[in-house]
């Protein structure tokens, strides 16, 4: 199975700040990487796909770059809403594994 | 727009089969359009695939549960199943189903069920 490592597993900042959270992969997933949202009780969210790509309907302070290993998701200008638990997932091998999610929380 | 539902007991006893259904509306488990998935979240944790079937009856499993589990279709009622064998207190989670949609080189579970807890203890 391909592992996916996110970092931090938690991080605490204010609103408004620019939030960056990595994920890299056991070996190279070209982009097919996607990142989702989770917040406390509910399913989790597509908020990015083809590493890069947003959603439609997704806020476009939510993005998403890398390719190969190396994978970073942004938040430019967090918001109270945005508080959650962020995945990645790569879809370059079945099983399609997830990252150990990033815990974001408000200062 | 696609709307899963879980159903099944919230409790289960060790080394019995865990069974829950996934009722879908506003798609047909007859389309091409998606797989049919089921992931799980233990308690405080992470995401974890346990595999999908595609509306030929295709079937894929993740390694790690592929002897324990069954994934099936009954396309008359509309809705999917787990079955999960042989339980332990390590399959107590909260288990999605969802929608996986492929197109081309992407994949990605675009619509996913509430969740519903399984508890595994006597």
């Amino acid at each position: 199975d391909i592992q996916m490592t996110q970092s931090p597993s938690s991080l605490s900042a204010s609103v408004g700040d620019r939030v960056t959270i990595t994920c890299q992969a056991s070996q190279d997933i070209s982009n097919y990487l996607n990142w989702y949202q989770q917040k406390p009780g509910k399913a989790p969210r597509l908020l990015i796909y083809d590493a890069s790509n947003l959603k439609t309907g997704v806020p476009s302070r939510f993005s998403g770059s890398g390719s190969g290993t190396d994978f970073t998701f942004t938040v430019s200008s967090l918001q109270p809403e945005d508080i959650a638990t962020y995945y990645c997932q790569q879809f370059n091998n079945l099983p399609y594994t997830f990252g150990q999610g990033t815990k974001l929380e408000i200062k | 727009q696609v709307q899963l539902q879980e159903s099944g007991p919230g409790l289960v006893k060790p080394s019995e089969t865990l069974s829950l259904s996934c009722s879908v509306s506003g798609g047909s488990v007859n389309s091409d359009s998606y797989y049919w998935s089921w992931i799980r979240q233990p308690p405080g944790k992470g995401l974890e695939s346990i595999g999908y079937i595609y509306y030929s009856g295709r079937t894929n499993y993740n390694p790690s549960l592929k002897s324990r589990v069954t994934i099936s279709l009954d396309t008359s009622k509309n809705e999917f199943s787990l079955r999960l064998t042989s339980v332990t207190a390590a399959d107590t989670a909260v288990y999605y189903c969802a929608a996986l949609e492929c197109s081309g080189a992407t994949c990605y579970f675009d619509y996913w069920g509430r969740g519903t807890l399984v508890t595994v203890s006597s």
